[in-house]
């Protein structure tokens, strides 16, 4: 079946324009999830949804940053204003649900702030 | 705090031997999960292979295997006969589930090259 789907695939904006990712986690997977890569880093986690309950959004490095998943399904994230330290890979994964299940892993947004 | 830590940032082997890549943890959860994750240069995150804290028996996936000892809060990955498909970097993850809410804290990445 389909795994995660992202778009777009690279995104290239300049310092102090709106941005959005898009993400489509796996049909039937209640839980998705956001992180950042930065280059040669590992990930960040930013925030995660589980089915109709308030996101944790404890990742978030700034108030600049937002999402939201619509009808428990496609989630954008929001980054507004941006900075050059921005710049990275987004990765968006979604789970069965709550509970140690594996995260399927969408293929990334690489953003570039110039 | 809960970290990950991956001492090898570079690591290489030749076609057909052994590498394991060592992985460190700190928490003081007594349920968790523990996941390796691959990513190729195509930055596709693929899992390798997870791990149950309160399983005893380490996890195995054909030729990739853990070392998992609790009590050391260590993870180590270990991967047979090595093939050119697996030069990626590989990621040693832990996954904290907290109040409803659950993310992994990945470390910083182990570079593998299998060389011909």
């Amino acid at each position: 079946g389909a795994g995660v789907s992202q778009s777009p695939s690279n995104k290239v904006t300049e310092k102090g324009k709106d941005v959005e990712l898009r993400c489509d986690p796996i049909s039937g997977h209640t839980a998705l999830y956001w992180y950042r890569q930065r280059l040669g880093q590992g990930l960040e986690f930013l925030i995660y949804f589980q089915g109709n309950s308030a996101p944790d959004k404890s990742g978030l490095p700034s108030d600049r940053f937002s999402a939201e998943r619509t009808g428990g399904s496609v989630s954008t994230l929001t980054i507004q204003r941006t900075q050059q330290e921005d710049s990275a890979v987004y990765l968006c994964a979604s789970s069965f649900q709550y509970g140690g299940y594996e995260q399927y892993f969408g293929p990334g947004t690489r953003l570039t702030v110039t | 705090a809960q970290t990950v830590t991956q001492s090898q940032p570079e690591m290489s082997v030749q076609e057909a031997e052994t590498v394991t890549l060592s992985c460190t943890y700190d928490t003081s959860e007594n349920n968790y999960y523990l996941f390796w994750y691959k990513q190729p240069p195509s930055r596709q995150m693929i899992l390798v292979i997870r791990q149950e804290a309160y399983k005893q028996q380490n996890a195995t996936e054909n030729r990739f295997s853990v070392n998992f000892q609790k009590a050391a809060k260590s993870f180590s990955l270990k991967i047979s006969d090595s093939q050119l498909g697996d030069t990626a970097m590989y990621f040693c993850a832990f996954m904290i589930s907290q109040g409803g809410s659950e993310k992994l804290v990945f470390g910083k990445g182990t570079k593998l090259t299998v060389n011909p």
